[in-house]
């Protein structure tokens, strides 16, 4: 089965850039999501088609994909971005990866 | 925009089936690909599986076997069933819309429990 590898945990100070990536085989040839759970609530949406924002999510979140490896970027962090990220790609199957925990210290 | 409600047991018995509806308001069931995801406590997602339109359905190899999900326009509902049970199936389950490409929008979850 397909598996998308991303760090635990990213630490950021607020108002500063954060990076969460997400590796898998050959991911660059797939459409890779990136989700924001905050506790208790469910997944939203915040980036979809590699690189695309629905409408609503704060352009501070950018998507990229380079190689097998995948990147949210969120730029000028605020602690409201505080969650856990998970990427998500479409292969035969959807897989999600195993999430990121995003800390606005 | 689509909104999604999960409803059903929120415990079920070891080796029994679990069964979830999933009610759509707010827009057609029809052309959209419908999804069942689980989170069980403390891990990450996993998707279940989608049926799309009464015509077809796509599951996640590994619980194949035991998973069925099915489309009930006149309900503007879908369900899931997933039978034989263990405590591995302790999770959050969500409803959600399959673009595809992505799950946008998603229901606030079902929190069910497998117990004996």
């Amino acid at each position: 089965s397909y598996e998308l590898t991303q760090p635990p945990s990213v630490s950021v100070s607020p108002g500063q850039t954060a990076r969460i990536t997400c590796s898998g085989e050959n991911l660059g040839n797939k459409y890779v999501s990136w989700y924001r759970q905050k506790p208790g609530q469910a997944p939203v949406l915040v980036v979809y088609e590699d690189t695309k924002r629905p409408s609503g999510v704060p352009e501070r979140f950018s998507g990229s994909i380079s190689g097998s490896e995948a990147t949210l970027t969120i730029s000028g962090t605020q602690a409201v971005d505080e969650g856990d990220y998970y990427c998500q790609a479409w292969d035969s199957d959807l897989t999600f990866g195993g999430g990121t925990k995003l800390t606005v210290l | 925009q689509v909104q999604l409600q999960e409803s059903g047991p929120g415990l079920v018995k070891t080796s029994e089936t679990l069964s979830l509806t999933c009610t759509v308001s707010f827009g057609s069931i029809s052309g959209y690909y419908w999804s069942w995801i689980r989170q069980p406590p403390g891990k990450t997602l996993e998707w279940i599986g989608y049926v799309y339109d009464s015509r077809g359905t796509n599951y996640n190899p590994s619980l194949k076997s035991r998973v069925s999900i099915s489309l009930d326009k006149s309900k503007s509902q879908f369900s899931l069933k997933l039978t034989s049970v263990t405590a591995a199936d302790t999770a959050v389950y969500y409803c959600a819309v399959w673009r595809p490409g992505c799950f946008d929008p998603w229901g606030q979850g079902a929190p069910v429990t497998v117990s004996s």
